[in-house]
């Protein structure tokens, strides 16, 4: 079966900007996780959506902001891009919140410049 | 916050010679997930381990959990060019209604041929 898929690949933003990534989970999964990952902080919790609600949010600041629609697909969007948003955004799904299995898509890797 | 220690950071090791990574924690997980991640991939799941003091098999690699689930341990036997990598470990909070995967810092692994 088809993996999470996300997209785009790769991006180029310039500060101030916004983006809108895109994760499509494993077709059943109904649990949307985002996190993203740096070289200096490694992976970080972003934010967890299941059955289109937010269920829990990491501790970022609020130009990072996520969807789940009913289909489970999933976006998030960073505004008033900075420098330091520079990343791998990873979405992650599971076939429920209790689900021990998660499973990642290959990532959207952001640039701001 | 939950916090994962891994040890140690990077290794590089000549083929054959066997090796293990170590992810350390204060807090209990209800369950805990081993990855690998290439360079500009997302994380791959390798194992989760749910009971204390479990033990899974995977060809050489072989993951345990602690008996208090707190800590865990991957062990290479005769590792492989194939096995370098990021090797990530992660535990599941699934506390208060929360559901997220907090992350080590990884073990970056070089196996030299």
């Amino acid at each position: 079966k088809a993996g999470v898929t996300q997209t785009p690949r790769y991006l180029i933003k310039t500060r101030g900007q916004q983006v809108t990534l895109s994760c499509s989970p494993i077709s059943g999964h109904r649990s949307v996780s985002w996190y993203q990952q740096t070289p200096g902080q490694g992976l970080q919790f972003l934010f967890e959506y299941f059955s289109e609600t937010q269920r829990n949010k990491g501790n970022f600041p609020g130009r990072f902001s996520g969807r789940q629609f009913s289909n489970s697909r999933s976006e998030m969007n960073v505004s008033t891009l900075e420098l330091g948003d520079s990343a791998l955004y990873l979405c992650a799904s599971s076939l429920s919140r209790a689900g021990n299995t998660i499973y990642f898509g290959e990532g959207s890797w952001l640039t701001v410049v | 916050t939950q916090l994962l220690e891994q040890s140690p950071q990077f290794l590089s090791i000549q083929e054959g010679e066997n090796l293990t990574v170590y992810c350390n924690s204060s807090s209990v997980f209800s369950s805990l997930q081993w990855y690998r991640q290439e360079p500009g991939e997302g994380p791959v799941l390798l194992v989760t381990v749910v009971t204390g003091g479990e033990v899974k098999k995977l060809k050489r690699l072989t993951f345990q959990f602690g008996d208090a689930r707190k800590d865990s341990s991957l062990h290479i036997t005769a590792a492989q060019p194939g096995d370098t990598g990021l090797y990530l470990c992660a535990g599941l909070n699934s506390g208060a209604g929360s559901y997220q995967l907090t992350f080590g810092k990884g073990t970056k692994l070089s196996v030299i041929p």
